[in-house]
């Protein structure tokens, strides 16, 4: 079985500072990991995904996850926030070959100007 | 529909009452989740169709819940003698297989109360 801890249920950040979102997941087989977001009254996006190669992957928008197996973590982070990324971010887990999705409780992010 | 579908999007109903929540997933698409979210608690997976395979329900809280997947697309979760623990978010996904392009699209959830 697969687990995710993300430690910070909420992370208030001043517009254009840097942001890290911790996540650690626990797992005894290989997995693909990803983060969702989901904004103000909105579904859950995608918003990136590891599944195998290059450790650090990136997202459209500006926010980059780096899989550190050693470490078995995989943060979210972004350089400069904007205040349009108020929003809640779950990581995710799933084992190799498996669809299931195991979620963290999720970070609210909170920008202000 | 481009995107996964649920309906209703709210859903107020009273304790002890039935329930059931309806999920048009992406054509084509062969695997089908339901996830629960409730305030604090993130998601919390309940059951998972994967084509003509038997549904994994490891998921489902109590005999109470129960859901199905007709010809291979739409499908329902149904909640009978709901109470008041029930009222969260319920959110469905689809996706076009197993592994690596296992992608999930969620749909925007139907929020349940109990009163």
């Amino acid at each position: 079985a697969q687990s995710v801890t993300q430690l910070d249920s909420q992370v208030p950040v001043f517009e254009e500072a840097p942001v890290e979102l911790r996540c650690n997941y626990s797992s005894s087989v290989s997995v693909y990991l990803f983060w969702y977001v989901q904004y103000p009254n909105q579904g859950l996006q995608l918003l990136l995904k590891y599944l195998s190669g290059s450790t650090l992957v990136e997202s459209i928008n500006g926010f980059e996850a780096e899989f550190n197996k050693s470490q078995t973590s995989f943060h979210l982070r972004k350089p400069s926030v904007h205040i349009s990324d108020t929003a809640e971010y779950f990581c995710a887990v799933s084992a190799l070959g498996y669809s299931t999705l195991t979620f963290g409780k999720g970070t609210m992010l909170l920008v202000s100007p | 529909g481009a995107g996964v579908s649920q309906s209703p999007s709210n859903k107020v109903t009273e304790k002890g009452k039935d329930v059931e929540l309806r999920c048009d997933p992406i054509s084509g698409h062969t695997a089908l989740y339901w996830y629960r979210q409730s305030l604090g608690q993130g998601l919390e997976f309940l059951i998972y169709f994967q084509g003509n395979s038997a549904p994994d329900k490891s998921g489902l809280p109590s005999d109470r819940f129960s859901a199905e997947r007709t010809g291979g697309s739409v499908s329902t979760l149904t909640i009978q003698r709901t109470q008041q623990e029930d009222s969260a978010v319920y959110l469905c996904a689809s996706s076009l297989a197993r592994g690596r392009r296992a992608e999930a699209f969620f749909g925007q959830g139907t929020r349940l109360t109990v009163v």
